[in-house]
């Protein structure tokens, strides 16, 4: 089954400890996405990638870190997490980058479930 | 720059009327744009996508949008709404799927 997993799905913890969310896509695709949702702020793009060893920064990427070191894990690293890092992320990976005509049952970003991070 | 403005944070329709959910952007750039649905507890799921071909875009569950230059906007609708189109609506303006930047969504609720 084509999936994108995130971990963990839930976690608490405090200010200033380190803490990394894995991502893992098993579809061999080369473009991979963190993104955080915050109530009355939509999705804002943290960190893209486009293939292994080549990423970009997104609109919010400060207090992040990322790493492509294999094409089919991405993971997120908080550093230093504060509390305006509480948010709920999500992780997708697409084959393509979106930009040609596709059908969206196909060419489509593949989203993972979620996770709910809060920082105390 | 680029941003993308949704009108109407909530929406309410009845079921098996017309769905129309708005999306007025701007972009320095010829733009890409996208609609995404989020179901309650769920990742999100690429509804349709607009890539220059064709200025009616045709998506996953009978959705439509229509880019229009002149309005700058990618409204997107349905002819008939179910109970299960109820979710979050997001509308998106990126160089693909990467660099992109997401409106603050549109709850629609669909009244039986």
């Amino acid at each position: 089954e084509a999936q994108v997993t995130q971990n963990p799905r839930y976690l608490i913890t405090v200010t200033g400890k380190k803490l990394t969310v894995t991502c893992s896509q098993n579809m061999n695709h080369e473009y991979m996405s963190w993104y955080r949702q915050d109530p009355g702020l939509g999705l804002r793009q943290i960190y893209y990638s486009m293939n292994v060893e080549v990423t970009d920064k997104g609109d919010v990427p400060e207090g992040y870190k990322v790493s492509r070191k294999e094409k089919r894990n991405f993971p997120l690293i908080l550093e230093s997490p504060s509390p305006n890092q509480t948010s709920l992320y999500f992780c997708a990976s697409s084959l393509t980058s979106g930009r040609a005509l596709g059908n969206p049952s196909t060419d489509t970003q593949y989203f993972g479930p979620g996770t709910r991070l809060t920082v105390l | 720059a680029q941003s993308v403005t949704q009108l109407g944070s909530h929406v309410s329709v009845s079921e098996g009327a017309l769905v129309l959910l708005r999306c007025n952007y701007s972009s320095s750039v010829p733009p890409y744009l996208f609609w995404y649905v989020q179901y309650p507890n769920q990742g999100l799921q690429l509804l349709l996508k607009y890539t220059s071909a064709a200025t009616l875009v045709k998506g996953i569950n009978d959705f439509e949008a229509e880019f229009k230059k002149s309005e700058t906007s990618f409204h997107l609708t349905k002819p008939s709404a179910h109970m299960s189109d109820a979710a979050e609506y997001f509308c998106a303006v990126g160089g693909g799927y990467q660099k992109v930047t997401f409106g603050t969504g549109t709850k629609l609720q669909v009244i039986p």
